[in-house]
Parts: structure tokens; C-alpha cells; sequence
């Protein structure tokens, strides 16, 4: 158990329809990544947070949006969903912004029917 | 910018026999290389990292892995393999001016016993 928790574990939608995943850090964790994993593009970063502030972006499209709260929880917002997006959606975290350790949550398991 | 190449979508081997995943990467300024295992159902867990310093570098359950700047290779190796290791295995490669993970493939240790 790395110490991230990701809710929820499932989620079925259909096109067009919005969802929104939630990542809790390891406890003392102030940076947060999200990934996406999917069979035909693979692993992607999409986005990395430092203690409330977007730190990084990679890969992520612009229907995609995130944030981290005060209390350091993650929020991953998916609109306008297409059948492409389902996925597999990872968050990691680690102690800071260039820490070199991610520990990654079990995943929330997008389908978009 | 940095890539991955896994150069094997899947590895079979006999149980107790030693095995090597190949990784090669390519990058125009240095790098950290890290491998991570995901089990069956599971998230993704860090094997082993290399940011500098010896160039063989020992990680979790026994495996190892060696850095090659002048091959630009970085191949995961398990002396013995065991039933319990079968997995998918990513190599991951970041800028050592930041963390953002780019990541291969993934290569899939199929255990025969």
C-alpha cells in the first residue's frame, strides 16, 4: 500500500458527460501527478501540482482539468467525454516538486460508453 | 525533449532463470532513469532509480539495472525470477532539471513454470 488513495475505483459514463476523479496524497506529500494509461497511447504525464499551484503540464488536453485544495487532495476533471478517453487515470505523489520518488495510487478505471 | 524505447512488448522465461528487459533511451541533456513494476490490478511501484553515482544500481526484489550513457541503455536484470514477479515492467526517463516521468512502453515478464 503506497499510502495514496484514488475514489472511485470504477467509473462508467457516457460520451459527452463530465467526471471528476479525487487523489489523497501519502500524509506529508505536497506534490501531485496525474497519468493516464491507455492502451493505445501508453503512460502519459498529464499534470503535476505543488502545495495548491500547477507546477507542470504534460499531455493534457484542454476538456481535462485539475486542481489541489488546501488540504492537499487532488481533483481531476474529465468533460465532454469521448471514447477515447476511457482509460486508466493514476495519481502519484511525493514529498516535494523535485523529489525523485513518486508513489502512485491503485487508479480509477474511466469507461466511456 | 526525452523518449523511451522498451524493446520487448513481452518476455517470456522458465521460473529460476535469470531474465533482462531492455530499455534505451534517448535524450539531448541528462537524465534520471528510473524502473517501475505494476502487478496485475495494482498501481505502480518503483523497482529501482538511477540519478548518478555508480552506474549498476540495486532495487527492490532483487533486481538490478545498469546505466549505459554511451549505449544510452538502462536494461533491468533478475538473476532468478520467481512466479511472483510476473508483472509489467516500465522504464521511465526524466530531465534532471525537472521530474516529469516519460515513460516506455512497458515490457510484460510472462513466468513459465
Amino acid at each position: 500500500d503506497s499510502g495514496v488513495t484514488q475514489t472511485p475505483k470504477h467509473l462508467i459514463t457516457a460520451t459527452g458527460q463530465r467526471v471528476t476523479l479525487r487523489c489523497s496524497p501519502r500524509s506529508g506529500d505536497l506534490s501531485v501527478y496525474w497519468y493516464q494509461q491507455s492502451l493505445d497511447q501508453g503512460l502519459q504525464f498529464l499534470i503535476q501540482y505543488y502545495n495548491g499551484e500547477e507546477r507542470a503540464k504534460g499531455n493534457i488536453l484542454e476538456r481535462f482539468s485539475a486542481q489541489q485544495f488546501p488540504d492537499l487532495h487532488s481533483e481531476l476533471n474529465l468533460s465532454s467525454l469521448e471514447l477515447g478517453d476511457s482509460a486508466l487515470y493514476f495519481c502519484a505523489s511525493s514529498v516535494s516538486w523535485d523529489a525523485d520518488t513518486q508513489y502512485f495510487g491503485p487508479g480509477t478505471r474511466l469507461t466511456v460508453l | 525533449a526525452q523518449s523511451v524505447t522498451q524493446l520487448d512488448s513481452q518476455v517470456p522465461v522458465f521460473e529460476e532463470a535469470p531474465v533482462e528487459l531492455r530499455c534505451n533511451y534517448s535524450s539531448s541533456v541528462s537524465v534520471y532513469l528510473f524502473w517501475y513494476v505494476q502487478y496485475p490490478n495494482q498501481g505502480l511501484q518503483l523497482l529501482l532509480k538511477y540519478l548518478s553515482g555508480s552506474t549498476l544500481v540495486k532495487g527492490i526484489n532483487g533486481f538490478e539495472a545498469e546505466f549505459n550513457k554511451s549505449q544510452t541503455s538502462f536494461h533491468l536484470r533478475k538473476p532468478s525470477v520467481h512466479i511472483s514477479d510476473t508483472a509489467e515492467y516500465f522504464c521511465a526517463v526524466s530531465a534532471v532539471s525537472n521530474y516529469q516521468l516519460i515513460w516506455g512502453a512497458g515490457t510484460k515478464l510472462i513466468i513459465k513454470p
